[in-house]
């Protein structure tokens, strides 16, 4: 079945600095997803990428769908202790089920 | 608006016992999810419902897990009988309808712990 490979797996970061991350997959994906999750909370979807190419942002979030159609990246720009979390890439490929990456746990020194 | 709503919350089972889960979703939803997180991973598909009929079970261990949506609302997602390796958490989602798989809307979920 369909893969996404997330990485990193994991980031300890200084709160103010910028986070990037991003997905992988072998096949062709036509919408890509950003979600994150908190504790005990089921995930929220951050950011929808639609087309190739797209960059789209949502406050301090940009996401941009890649080229190829076989990945995404994510960044947090000035990154705060409410960032905290675990970030998922998500995609679907013509009406398929939803795909999730690994996740990327989000942990910021305040 | 009010959110997919899922009980109970927290369940520990003994392995070998039956344990079911509900999920209210958003309301007008036509398209329901259930999905299974273990620990570390992502959430993955379980089945899909639109309105009361399913769409895709392919990834629902079907010897154990069942799950219906009678009235195209409420569903429930039954285990019987449980092994340890279905300790994870069980996320319900809804969304407007089959095309608009992006736009899913997760419950807080159901974590399981089977002993």
């Amino acid at each position: 079945g369909q893969q996404l490979n997330q990485s990193p797996q994991s980031m300890f970061i200084q709160e103010g600095e910028d986070v990037s991350m991003n997905c992988t997959s072998s096949s062709i994906f036509n919408t890509w997803l950003w979600y994150k999750q908190d504790p005990g909370e089921g995930p929220v979807l951050l950011i929808a990428l639609y087309k190739a190419g797209e960059l789209t942002s949502n406050g301090r979030l940009t996401a941009q769908f890649g080229i190829t159609r076989k990945d995404s990246f994510l960044n947090i720009s000035a990154s705060i202790p409410s960032d905290v979390g675990i970030y998922f890439c998500a995609g679907t490929s013509y009406g398929n089920k939803l795909v999730f990456g690994a996740g990327t746990i989000l942990r910021v020194k305040s | 608006e009010a959110g997919v709503a899922q009980s109970p919350r927290y369940k520990i089972i003994e392995k070998r016992q039956s344990v079911a889960f509900w999920c209210n979703p958003i309301s007008g939803h036509a398209t329901l999810y259930w999905y299974q997180q273990i620990l570390g991973q992502g959430p993955k598909l379980l089945i899909q419902f639109q309105n009361n009929g399913v769409v895709d079970d392919s990834q629902l261990p079907k010897d154990r897990f069942s799950a219906e949506r009678l009235k195209g609302v409420d569903s429930t997602l039954k285990i019987q009988p449980a092994k340890l390796e279905d300790s994870a958490v069980y996320l319900c989602a809804s969304s407007l309808s089959y095309s608009r798989q992006e736009t899913q809307y997760f419950g807080p979920g159901t974590r399981l712990l089977v002993l």
